[in-house]
């Protein structure tokens, strides 16, 4: 099975800072992760798919990218309403993994 | 606009088995473009993919929980189903419904979830 390792486990930063959480997966997907965001007592919200796609209405500040096994999501300026939890979630061979999770606080 | 709605027992025993239904609105479950999971997330925890099913019938289940899951669809009643036999309470979580679109891997979007309790 493959497994996904994300980092950090939490973070806090300021309004205004680049945000950045990465994910290891322990072979190679090629571009088959996606990001998710999600707000306490609510359900996940898909913001990348395929590695670097933007969802519809997402705001520009979200961003994904590499291919592999190393993928980076990144909030290039970090609003309030950010404040969430995100998981990248690989998807191989009929498998669906997500990983631990980075929780993203406001400093 | 899709939706999906999780309904079922809050409270089950250990042992017994555990019984949820998706119920799909705004779109058919007989679409050949979808498939339908289930996800589950333990109280502080994080996410882990159940299974998912075709309206055919065809299913992909977690190697994981196979031995004790088993999802079913209902085309005529636009819902899918989860049964997880011999529960324990590992099994405590907020269990979601989610579609996934044919030759991808995401799901969007997701039910609100239904918390599961397993205790006697």
């Amino acid at each position: 099975d493959i497994q996904m390792t994300q980092s950090p486990s939490s973070l806090s930063a300021s309004v205004g800072d680049r945000v950045t959480i990465t994910c290891q997966a322990s072979q190679d997907i090629s571009n088959y992760l996606n990001w998710y965001q999600q707000k306490p007592g609510k359900a996940p919200k898909l913001l990348i798919y395929d590695a670097s796609n933007l969802e519809t209405g997402v705001p520009s500040r979200f961003s994904g990218s590499g291919s592999g096994t190393d993928f980076t999501f990144t909030i290039s300026s970090l609003q309030p309403e950010d404040i969430a939890t995100y998981y990248c979630q690989q998807y191989d061979n009929l498998t669906w993994t997500f990983g631990q999770g980075t929780k993203v606080e406001i400093k | 606009q899709l939706q999906l709605q999780e309904s079922g027992p809050g409270l089950v025993k250990p042992s017994e088995t555990l019984s949820l239904t998706c119920t799909v609105s705004g779109g058919s479950i007989s679409s050949s473009s979808y498939y339908w999971g289930w996800i589950r997330q333990p109280p502080g925890k994080g996410l882990e993919w159940i299974g998912s099913i075709y309206y055919s019938g065809s299913t992909y289940y977690n190697p994981s929980l196979k031995s004790r899951v088993t999802i079913s669809v209902d085309t005529s009643k636009n819902q899918f189903s989860l049964k997880l036999s011999s529960v324990t309470a590992a099994d405590t979580a907020v269990y979601y419904c989610a579609r996934r679109q044919d030759a991808t891997g995401w799901f969007d979007p997701w039910g609100q979830g239904t918390l599961v309790t397993v205790s006697s």
